[in-house]
């Protein structure tokens, strides 16, 4: 069954507005979640690490005041776009590092695609 | 150097064929190494961990791993359509986030 629990799996928003992804973890308690964004028929590119209890750390290029990230439980992680523009436009994908019982195996969410009009 | 290489393909096999996918890293303390698959607009899901030296076989997939020559790769034996996809590899060390590669572009021709 799933591990991580994303939702929603693809929204569509005016530009301007915001929008908000979930990441949810089923299985264990998540101290430490990761999100990514994948443009079309290109690799992963981590966006920040979600930190239970405490901010985000973002990766290099990546605008914390626009990718706003929320880990307030063990089990929950959110991303707002923030005015989302039609260049945020991308695949989001959240997931996971599992318990050392598991070697913190990195396990996925299935994803939103998020386009912006 | 990126610190994990893998060459984007397209590998092209026959169906039935055995298909090699290779990855090299740089961190030479690497303790944990992954190989995921991704289907064209969907996220990577996990086919097998490793994390000590020599092969581990999971059905039609084997994994080897060899840390003095900082290469671990994914054996695909009969391969079918099915497994067209991209396969990333990852490492890890410790509790450092996880690197991946770009990816090796599988396809499995009927």
């Amino acid at each position: 069954g799933a591990v991580v629990s994303q939702h929603p799996s693809w929204v569509i928003c005016k530009s301007g507005t915001s929008v908000k992804i979930e990441c949810r973890s089923l299985d264990f308690q998540a101290t430490t979640m990761f999100w990514y964004r994948q443009f079309p028929k290109q690799s992963l590119m981590l966006m920040a690490t979600s930190n239970e209890g405490s901010k985000a750390t973002y990766e290099q290029g990546v605008e914390k005041d626009k990718f706003l990230i929320n880990h307030a439980s063990l089990t929950l992680s959110t991303l707002t776009v923030t005015s989302a523009h039609p260049e945020d436009s991308s695949f989001y994908i959240c997931s996971v590092q599992g318990p050392t019982s598991s070697g913190n195996t990195i396990y996925f969410g299935e994803g939103s695609w998020l386009t912006v009009v | 150097q990126k610190e994990v290489e893998q060459n984007s393909g397209p590998l092209s096999v026959p169906e039935g064929a055995i298909a090699s996918l290779n990855c090299t890293y740089s961190d030479r303390v690497s303790q944990s190494f992954f190989w995921y698959r991704q289907y064209s607009g969907k996220s990577p899901e996990l086919i097998m961990s490793i994390y000590s030296n020599g092969d581990k076989e999971d059905g039609r997939f084997t994994a080897q791993l060899n840390k003095a020559s900082q290469y671990v790769s994914l054996l695909i034996r009969d391969s079918q359509p099915s497994d067209s996809a991209t396969y990333l590899c990852a490492v890890k060390r410790g509790y450092q986030k996880v690197t991946f590669g770009t990816g090796t572009k599988l396809q499995v021709i009927p």
